[in-house]
């Protein structure tokens, strides 16, 4: 079993949609959690940071923790044709600098 | 200033050959990574520095990746022997220094092992 588990997808929905993108994870001794955003032939570009439990805003972008169920969402509101692009999930332990543990990454195509 | 600067773009290559991929980093930016990035996978890690020394190196598969920064700055990823199995994108990343600091990634070199 991975440490990390991320449904590849391919994930499509329509413009304007509210999409949810998820992660488990198994090692409860990860603190720090990241969502990427991937284009194709691109390197992966950092979204979302959080450090333990609870939610972030940005924009139109939420990530939420829950270390007790050991799962984290992306959320992203009123989809753009822009947001298509594969989506990371990162995570890493307080005391291993910069080893993260990515999952497989979700395609997601969102449709105008 | 500039992002993570990554030479070449793409490497073609064949079995047995050597190869070195370059990182150039953020400038500022004393933490250093590499990552391997095989097709439909996520990025896997392959080594860490700290300065001019590798913290951890882990993540490398066997003795035929070497990595150095010899000034802390600028890296170069050696691999000898290459086999087609080589064949992914390599990504290089670089931080501040705290174990908080978010990685910045370069756009990767394509690896083809023929």
């Amino acid at each position: 079993q991975k440490e990390v588990e991320q449904d590849p997808g391919p994930l499509s929905v329509p413009e304007g949609a509210i999409v949810s993108l998820n992660c488990t994870y198994s090692n409860s001794a990860f603190q720090y959690f990241m969502w990427y955003r991937q284009y194709s032939r691109k390197g992966p570009e950092l979204l979302m940071y959080t450090y333990s439990s609870g939610n972030k805003e940005d924009g139109r972008f939420t990530a939420q923790v829950d270390k007790s169920s050991k799962y984290i969402s992306l959320f992203i509101r009123d989809s753009q044709p822009s947001d298509s692009a594969t989506y990371l999930c990162a995570m890493k332990k307080g005391n291993q600098g910069g080893k993260l543990i990515f999952g497989q990454g979700t395609e997601l195509s969102v449709k105008p | 200033g500039a992002g993570v600067s990554q030479t070449p773009s793409n490497k073609v290559t064949e079995k047995g050959k050597y190869v070195e991929l370059r990182c150039d980093p953020i400038s500022g930016h004393t933490a250093l990574y590499w990552y391997r990035q095989s097709l439909g996978q996520g990025p896997e890690f392959l080594i860490y520095f700290q300065g001019t020394g590798a913290a951890d190196d882990s993540g490398l598969p066997n003795d035929r990746f070497f990595a150095v920064r010899p000034e802390g700055s600028v890296s170069t990823l050696k691999i000898q022997r290459t086999e087609r199995g080589d064949s992914a994108v390599y990504l290089c990343a670089s931080s501040l220094a705290g174990l908080g600091s978010p990685l910045h990634f370069g756009n990767g070199t394509r690896l083809t092992v023929t």
